[in-house]
Formats: structure tokens, sequence, C-alpha cells
């Protein structure tokens, strides 16, 4: 149990074109989700926390207008990178939560994200 | 900021040998360690956890140890395996609920298994 999938896996696209990466939670019910990217042999960054049904809370220096994030269910959170530059291109991974506090975060499988 | 670090960034072992990895930790009000192992081009995949009022915490073949006065925390793998070569990430969650749930992630350590 406890399986998140994300999609699409990897993409291409053009500078200036937005892409829309979907987390989904696939087994349970995630009150929390949250949306990290890692850049090659970097560590996980946290982009921003989103519960479902409020707006998302982003980390210092996240701008929340170019990395706009739904959480419209309790199983899916999007996240739309706008007006992609060749710099968003990097690692994209998002995690689910049962519930705040300490609980476990399952990890999606990434999505890598290419921008030309 | 206060952030979770790392001693070593590569670990080569021989396949069969036991491998010790470190983090050292500077929020000395986190109170709950997760360690992940991160194989190239995938998501982090849990290994183990261990809460700050634990000092030892054993799994399949792995073994957290938490020790909480020099604010340092290691994964042992026992019997290692070529399977077992990834990147291996400590992370740190303050705990107590609210804003306090993110986890922040260590630097990685890039275990290699050599047969």
């Amino acid at each position: 149990g406890a399986v998140v999938s994300q999609h699409p896996s990897w993409v291409i696209c053009k500078s200036g074109t937005s892409v829309k990466i979907e987390c989904r939670s696939l087994d349970f019910q995630a009150t929390t989700m949250f949306w990290y990217r890692q850049f090659p042999k970097q560590s996980l960054m946290l982009m921003a926390t989103s519960n479902e049904g409020s707006k998302a809370t982003y980390e210092q220096g996240v701008e929340k207008d170019k990395f706009l994030i739904n959480h419209a269910s309790l199983t899916l959170s999007t996240l739309t990178v706008t007006s992609a530059h060749p710099e968003d291109s990097s690692f994209y991974i998002c995690s689910a939560s049962k519930g705040g506090g300490t609980d476990t975060q399952y990890f999606g499988p990434g999505t890598r994200l290419t921008v030309l | 900021g206060e952030n979770v670090g790392l001693h070593l960034p590569t670990l080569s072992v021989q396949e069969g040998d036991n491998s010790i990895i470190n983090c050292a930790y500077s929020n000395s009000a986190s109170d709950y360690f997760i360690w992940y192992k991160q194989e190239s081009g995938k998501g982090p995949q849990f290994i183990i956890d261990i809460r700050s009022n634990m000092d030892k915490r054993q799994g399949q073949r792995v073994t957290v140890l938490l020790n909480k006065t020099v604010k340092h925390l290691s994964l042992q793998i026992a019997a290692t395996q070529p399977g077992d070569s990834a990147v291996y990430f400590c992370a740190e969650n303050l705990g107590s609920g609210g804003s306090n749930y993110k986890l922040t992630f260590g630097k990685g350590t890039l275990l290699t298994v050599n047969p």
C-alpha cells in the first residue's frame, strides 16, 4: 500500500510553454502533498506544501505564480510550470502523506522536465 | 539556516561487507529522522525511521543509530549487496505538527557496492 504515481515520467517542452505534472496517491487519501525539485547530483529541495482544498504554502524563493499547485482532491495534486525556461529543467518529485505531523511521506517516481 | 549534512559524499564497499552512512544534523528541535534510498532516475524510497526518544532501531539488514548528544545519525547496512548501490539521504522533521511537518533532506551519500 501507499503508492504514489506521477505523470508524465518525463517531458520535453519548448521554452515559454507551460507543463503540468500530476501526482496521485493510488491507494490512500493524502491530506498533504509535497513538491520537490532535484538538480543532478544534488539533494531534494522542498518547493511547496499543499493541503487538499487549501492554497499551497511555498518555500522561500519559490515563485508561486510560476509554479502553480492545485490540490483539488485527496488523491490528486498538480504542479504547473508556467512559461518554462531551460533553467527550470529538473527532476520534480512529489510526495504524499496521510496526515500532518510526522506521518511518513510516500514519494512518487519523479518527473524529468527538459526545457529546450 | 540549520540543515542536515553528511560527512561522506561517496562510499565504496565490497559485496558482503557492512556499510555505514553518516549524517550530522544541526537542529536540536528535530525529533523525527528518516533514511531514504534513491536509485538513479527514481524517487526516494523509505528505508527506516527513528524518533528522538530512541537511540537505535533495527529493520531488515538495516539499523539506524541516533546520537542526540552530538546530533549524529547513521545508517548501517549489513551484508551489503549490489542492489544496495544508490544515493542515501537522511531527512529530519521537527515533528510538532502544523508547519513543522516538512522534511529537510541532507546532501546524500552515493554508495557503490563492488562485486
